[in-house]
């Protein structure tokens, strides 16, 4: 079993449309929770930390669900340049610390 | 501020070649990683380095794959020799040296692709 899993997509929604993305993590340890955001051929970028108690940023939320050991983004009014593969990241706690990465979900926001 | 600097951006080589990355990492960032992003699939931690010391190289192959940061700034990480499945594009990233138990946030450079013909 992959430690941190998603639907890799792709996701093509309209512009406007409402999407969420889902991951699952394996390591019930793990401490801190990203998602990060990967453009086309460019490097990711951190687009949000994951609290417990929920998180949001304008149109962005994120939720985590420590017992289901599973984590949420939802994207509100979408916008062309949502446009982007969204990485589920995991940091387990304890001295190694090393940043899971998920495979990713590719989304599509249509014109 | 400047980000992290990668060099080559580009390379195509044959397999059992050689092959060589640079990284420069964002001034004051005591920390420094490099990745290994296969298509489709997300980052793959190979090797952390705090200041010029390995953290974790655990996931490094190490039998073809070396790593060095020699004076606890620049990086390079060498394939010597390349193969196929070695095709990917390889990231390196850099953070502040944190207190334990918080996370610093990792900022990536732009990556070198690598072509293993």
């Amino acid at each position: 079993r992959k430690e941190v899993e998603q639907d890799p997509g792709p996701f093509n929604v309209p512009e406007g449309a409402t999407v969420a993305f889902n991951c699952t993590y394996s390591n019930s340890a793990s401490q801190s929770f990203f998602w990060y955001r990967q453009d086309c051929r460019k490097e990711p970028k951190l687009l949000m930390s994951v609290y417990s108690s929920g998180n949001e940023d304008g149109r962005f939320t994120a939720q985590l669900n420590r017992a289901s050991q599973y984590i949420s983004l939802l994207i509100r009014d979408s916008k062309l340049s949502d446009s982007a593969t969204y990485l589920c990241v995991v940091l387990p706690s304890g001295s190694a610390r090393q940043l899971t990465f998920g495979s990713g979900t590719q989304l599509t926001v249509l014109p | 501020e400047a980000g992290v600097a990668q060099s080559p951006r580009y390379k195509i080589i044959e397999k059992r070649q050689s092959v060589a990355f640079w990284c420069n990492p964002i001034s004051g960032h005591a920390t420094l990683y490099w990745y290994q992003q296969i298509l489709g699939q997300g980052p793959k931690l190979l090797i952390q380095f705090q200041n010029n010391g390995v953290v974790d190289d655990s996931q490094l192959p190490k039998d073809r794959f070396s790593a060095e940061r020699l004076k606890g700034v620049d990086s390079t990480l060498k394939i010597q020799p390349a193969k196929l499945e070695d095709s990917a594009v390889y990231l390196c990233a850099s953070s502040l040296l944190g207190l334990a138990g918080t996370y610093n946030e990792q900022f990536f450079g732009p990556g070198t692709r690598l072509t293993v013909l």
